[in-house]
Order: structure tokens, then C-alpha cells, then sequence
């Protein structure tokens, strides 16, 4: 099946600790995103990439950090500069090169600082 | 002014309604507009996009666009108890898309009654 995966489901970090989250697609698309959601609150774009080995920060970049050395995998960092970070992770793909701007979701990440 | 702007309710329907889901945008030039569905603790899930002005059907779901106005709506015909969740209005705007990024508004809560 084609399709998103984020992992882990749930994760917890401790004061002061980096944790990467991972997302993998099998859907060939080009462009692959992360956005953070917080209670009650719409999606705010951290990261974005259109490309392999390229990215660009979007509205909320500070305390995270990026890698794509893989079409397939987008992983996000949170890094201890990060002061608020418990929220919800969603990794997002899509195909804008063919005007397909639709984003499909994987199932998100739940990250709480203990 | 925020860019994308959903009136966060909650929106009470009784069961067999037409529920009303309105957004507006601040970006004349945006080109594309996206509905997701999104039940608590789960992902988003694309239910309809729209590009160009007027109604698109889908089932019981009609997005309408009204790019002079700036605003696009949501209407979900027979309203079931299973349509209960949080909407959220995405448009891509204008320069964005190359890039497929998408700007949320905070999501509309619908709450069909039995």
C-alpha cells in the first residue's frame, strides 16, 4: 500500500535532549513536509523540501533541523533550542512540480517533554 | 489579519442537516483550496480541493469558491454523527506553487447531533 509513515507514534524527551522523528512515503512524490500542531490550533510549516538534498525553513524553523539525503525520507530533528516542543508532528508529501499541490498525511507523532 | 481564517466554532447541526463550513483568505492570488477532515488524535484527511470558481460535487460534500470574495466553503448535505471532527481550510497561495505549501486556518469543530 502506498502511503506515509511516521514513527514512533508517541514519543517523550527529557530537558535538554534532541529526539528526530521519522517519515518515510512510497508515493514517489517530490515534496515532503513537516508541520506542528498545537491544541486547538491549525498546522504551522517547520520544515519543507521540493527536492533531494535541499530544503527550506518555513514559518516555525528555530529548534529544528532537516535532512533529505533520501527521496523517500524527510526525518525532523528537535533539537534542545527548541523551548516548547510538545505538540503534534504531522509529515505531509505531495507532487507540486505536476500541479498537484494536494498534501496527503501520515498518521502523526505525539511528542511530550517530560 | 491572518492569512487563512476559519471560525473555530463549535458548529451545532442536527443529524440529516446541511452543514455550512466557511473560510476566508487574505492572498488574492492564491490558486488552490483544500478541505481536511481531521477526528481528534488522528491526521488530516484531504475530503475535497477546488481551483477555480464556482461549486465541485463530491457525494454529499460541495466546496464552493468565490475567488473575488476570497472565501471558499464547505457544505456537507444529510450531516451524520460520523461527520463529526474539525475541518480545516488549506490554500495554497500565490509564489507557493512550485513549493505545494499550503497555509491552514485553525480549523472549524462540527458537531452533528443525533
Amino acid at each position: 500500500d502506498g502511503g506515509i509513515t511516521q514513527s514512533p507514534k508517541y514519543l517523550f524527551r527529557k530537558e535538554g535532549q534532541n529526539v528526530t522523528l521519522s517519515c518515510e512515503q512510497n508515493l514517489n512524490h517530490d515534496a515532503m513536509y513537516w508541520y506542528r500542531q498545537d491544541p486547538g490550533q491549525g498546522l504551522r510549516l517547520i520544515y519543507y523540501s521540493q527536492i533531494v538534498n535541499d530544503f527550506q525553513k518555513g514559518d516555525i524553523a528555530e529548534g529544528y533541523s532537516v535532512s533529505r539525503e533520501k527521496k523517500e525520507s524527510f526525518p525532523l530533528t528537535v533539537t534542545s533550542a527548541q523551548k516548547n516542543p510538545t505538540a503534534f508532528y504531522l509529515c505531509a508529501s505531495s507532487t507540486p512540480r505536476t500541479g498537484n499541490t494536494e498534501a496527503f498525511f501520515g498518521q502523526g507523532t505525539r511528542l511530550t517533554v517530560v | 489579519q491572518k492569512e487563512v481564517e476559519q471560525n473555530s466554532g463549535p458548529l451545532s447541526v442536527p443529524e440529516g442537516a446541511i452543514a455550512s463550513l466557511n473560510c476566508t483568505y487574505s492572498d488574492r492570488g492564491s490558486q488552490s483550496f483544500f478541505w481536511y477532515r481531521q477526528y481528534s488524535g488522528k491526521s488530516p484527511e484531504l475530503i475535497m480541493f477546488i481551483y477555480s470558481n464556482g461549486d465541485k460535487e463530491d457525494g454529499r460534500f460541495t466546496a464552493q469558491l468565490n475567488k473575488a470574495s476570497q472565501y471558499v466553503s464547505l457544505l456537507i448535505r444529510d450531516s451524520q454523527p460520523s461527520d463529526s471532527a474539525t475541518y480545516l481550510c488549506a490554500v495554497n497561495m500565490r509564489g507557493s506553487s512550485n513549493t505545494g505549501k499550503l497555509i491552514f486556518g485553525q480549523g472549524t469543530t462540527l458537531q452533528v447531533k443525533p
